[in-house]
């Protein structure tokens, strides 16, 4: 079975600041791993995904993430955030079996003027 | 990536009654179809996978019985929260896979409230 663990419900941060969203995972079999990132009050939007190769993965909105298979983690970095990335953020894993994602917790991004 | 729509995106009934929530895939084949439900700043929590034309699979604790699902087609899959009580209010949220896809598509939620 697989989990998935975001330490940190939440991360209060200034405009413009850096930030990392921390993503650790645990699998017996290979995964696919993804972050995604929700508004208030709808769907999921895929913000990157793992799948092999490289393992620094650039995704949209000037996030990216990087693979660590030795820490089983997955975290999510923006070098210089904007109020509009407040949001709630996903991690998640992907048995490659059933297709099944399992989500983690969820991070509250919360970015201040 | 692929459109889904999910309708309605809010709904209040009363105890007792039966919801149906619609999700549709847009401009994609879905194969595979995913319910979840999300309480209040929690995460999403896998209900049933279902594919085109076969039974749902529910995860363990989910009662078939109660939360109908039907993949008739692959661009449609419905919901059906049979005989609501105010414990069944959440967010409820499908996303949808076609063969050989490496990633889901999400619609955009249901907000289930029972009175």
């Amino acid at each position: 079975a697989q989990s998935v663990t975001q330490l940190d419900s939440q991360v209060p941060v200034f405009e413009e600041a850096p930030v990392e969203l921390r993503c650790n995972y645990s699998s017996s079999v290979s995964v696919y791993l993804f972050w995604y990132v929700q508004y208030p009050n709808q769907g999921l939007q895929l913000l990157l995904k793992y799948l092999s190769g490289s393992t620094l993965v650039k995704g949209i909105n000037g996030f990216e993430a990087e693979f660590n298979k030795s820490q089983t983690s997955f975290h999510l970095r923006k070098p210089s955030v904007h109020i509009s990335d407040t949001a709630e953020y996903f991690c998640a894993v992907s048995d490659l079996r059933t297709d099944k994602l399992i989500f983690g917790t969820g991070t509250r991004l919360q970015v201040f003027p | 990536g692929a459109v889904v729509s999910q309708h309605p995106s809010r709904v209040i009934c009363k105890s007792g009654t039966s919801v149906k929530i619609e999700c549709r895939s847009l401009d994609f084949q879905a194969t595979t179809m995913f319910w979840y439900r999300q309480f209040p700043k929690q995460s999403l929590m896998l209900m049933a996978t279902s594919n085109e034309g076969s039974k749902a699979t529910y995860e363990q604790g989910v009662e078939k019985d109660k939360f109908l699902i039907n993949h008739a087609s692959l661009t449609l899959s419905t919901l059906t929260v049979t005989s609501a009580h105010p414990e069944d209010s959440s967010f409820y949220i499908c996303s949808v896979m076609g063969l050989g896809n490496t990633e889901a598509f999400f619609g955009q939620g249901t907000r289930l409230t029972v009175v």
